[in-house]
């Protein structure tokens, strides 16, 4: 079975832009979670959707958003990015949102 | 959520069992014990999780001490691709399904 996939691998943008990361989650799981990693620490919980609604909010600020679709695929966009905006993304799927989560390879974003 | 102390770094010889500890004083009555690996550049994969007993699986054992306030990761035999930055976390199973990730511990398998 094809574990979560996300996309795009790595992607470099400048400040100010706008980015949108995608993920796919194993077939069947109905919840998606978003996470940031910044280098040398542990990954930061950003988001979690389950059955296309939001459960649960990070202290990240407003330019921060994502959305589940019906195929329970996620989207997450950062707005006006900022040099500290500079993670690995990662995508996390589980199939009810109360179990253990499986995670993407992530989404190196590099802004300069 | 309840914090985790763990030891920032640990050694281990190959094919030797290594056993992580990891210590979760304020943990309440409904929170389980998970535990995470995250080998360089991956993302975080699930390990196992426990409540209140001891637990294994194919890939790991899990103890818990009656009083819940620490725990320990056995890995029985200990290969070179266990070199990974293992998460100990308490999670509440209700509401936003959020992994409150540390420092964690960076175990190193020596040949």
């Amino acid at each position: 079975d094809a574990g979560v996939t996300q996309s795009p691998t790595h992607l470099i943008k400048t400040r100010g832009q706008h980015v949108t990361l995608r993920c796919s989650p194993i077939s069947g799981h109905k919840s998606v979670s978003w996470y940031q990693q910044v280098l040398g620490q542990g990954p930061q919980f950003i988001f979690q959707y389950y059955e296309k609604e939001e459960r649960g909010r990070g202290n990240f600020p407003d330019r921060f958003s994502a959305r589940q679709f019906p195929n329970y695929s996620s989207e997450l966009n950062v707005n006006a990015l900022l040099l500290g905006d500079s993670a690995l993304y990662l995508c996390a799927s589980s199939p009810t949102g109360l179990s253990e989560q499986f995670f993407g390879p992530g989404t190196r974003l590099t802004v300069l | 959520d309840a914090k985790t102390t763990q030891p920032p770094s640990m050694d281990c010889a190959e094919g030797r069992a290594a056993n992580l500890p990891c210590n979760h004083s304020t943990i309440s009555g409904n929170e389980y014990v998970y535990w995470y690996r995250q080998i360089h550049s991956q993302g975080p994969q699930y390990i196992i999780h426990g409540l209140k007993n001891n637990e294994t699986n194919e890939m790991a054992s899990l103890i818990i001490t009656e009083d819940r306030k620490s725990s320990t990761l056995i890995l029985p035999h200990a290969t070179l691709r266990d070199t990974a930055v293992y998460y100990c976390i308490v999670y509440l199973i209700q509401g936003a399904q959020k992994l409150v990730f540390g420092q964690g511990t960076r175990l190193t398998i020596n040949p």
